[in-house]
């Protein structure tokens, strides 16, 4: 059981690159979620999927696509790099409780990304 | 919207000192709080949680108890150790609105020996 992965774990860019940051879990959650932390930033919701089949922006969505291939996988692209997408990346995964009560989320280890 | 706060840090305290980390909460619902955290280079894991009003979280010997008439999740241990050193991140959910987790912006927390 890997819980949640993601690759890769370090990437260089230059700017106006492209490149996908994938993450899979095995937890069969239904929720999945992308957010970069940045210093003294705290974690900001970039784009979430509730369910397969569906997404929705986050707190900062601008420069970034994603895609939610199965119940599995979750990825988050960047079309054209900006140095201001410099950032530690996480990808997490959760279920709802019974009772409508929270449950908590899963994190991956990050990817650390740096855009020249 | 809803929304966590947080003490800034960084918190240095020296080893079998007594640790409390503010939190306090605005919200319209009635939401599950965590306490999350994350040590160097790895991402975010829960510490603990409460789901209700006076509910207790604990676990590694910290707790935190969910104070609905302050709108505060306290974190606090009795006796530190360098291996606590980390980032602590207090959060909300309320699943009633939706499936997401607002999140405090950490609290840097190291520990001298």
């Amino acid at each position: 059981n890997a819980g949640v992965t993601q690759t890769p774990k370090f990437q260089v860019l230059k700017t106006g690159q492209s490149m996908t940051l994938q993450c899979a879990q095995d937890m069969n959650h239904n929720s999945m979620y992308w957010y970069r932390q940045d210093p003294g930033m705290g974690l900001r919701l970039i784009y979430y999927s509730a369910s397969e089949g569906t997404t929705d922006k986050g707190e900062v969505p601008n420069g970034y696509n994603v895609s939610r291939l199965n119940k599995r996988e979750f990825s988050l692209r960047l079309e054209s790099a900006a140095p201001s997408q410099t950032s530690v990346y996480f990808c997490a995964s959760s279920d709802r409780g019974t009772g409508g009560l929270s449950r908590e989320q899963f994190f991956g280890p990050g990817t650390r990304l740096t855009v020249l | 919207g809803d929304s966590v706060t947080q003490m800034e840090g960084p918190v240095t305290l020296s080893e079998e000192a007594f640790l409390t980390i503010n939190c306090t909460y605005t919200a319209t619902g009635y939401p599950s709080l965590f306490w999350y955290v994350q040590y160097p280079g790895e991402g975010l894991q829960l510490l603990l949680k409460a789901t209700k009003a006076d509910d207790k979280g604990s676990n590694k010997g910290f707790e935190a108890t969910y104070r609905k008439e302050t709108t505060s999740f306290h974190l606090e241990k009795g006796s530190v150790q360098v291996s606590d050193s980390a980032v602590y991140f207090c959060a909300l959910s309320d699943l009633r609105k939706d499936d997401k987790i607002i999140f405090g912006k950490g609290t840097r927390l190291h520990i001298l020996p």
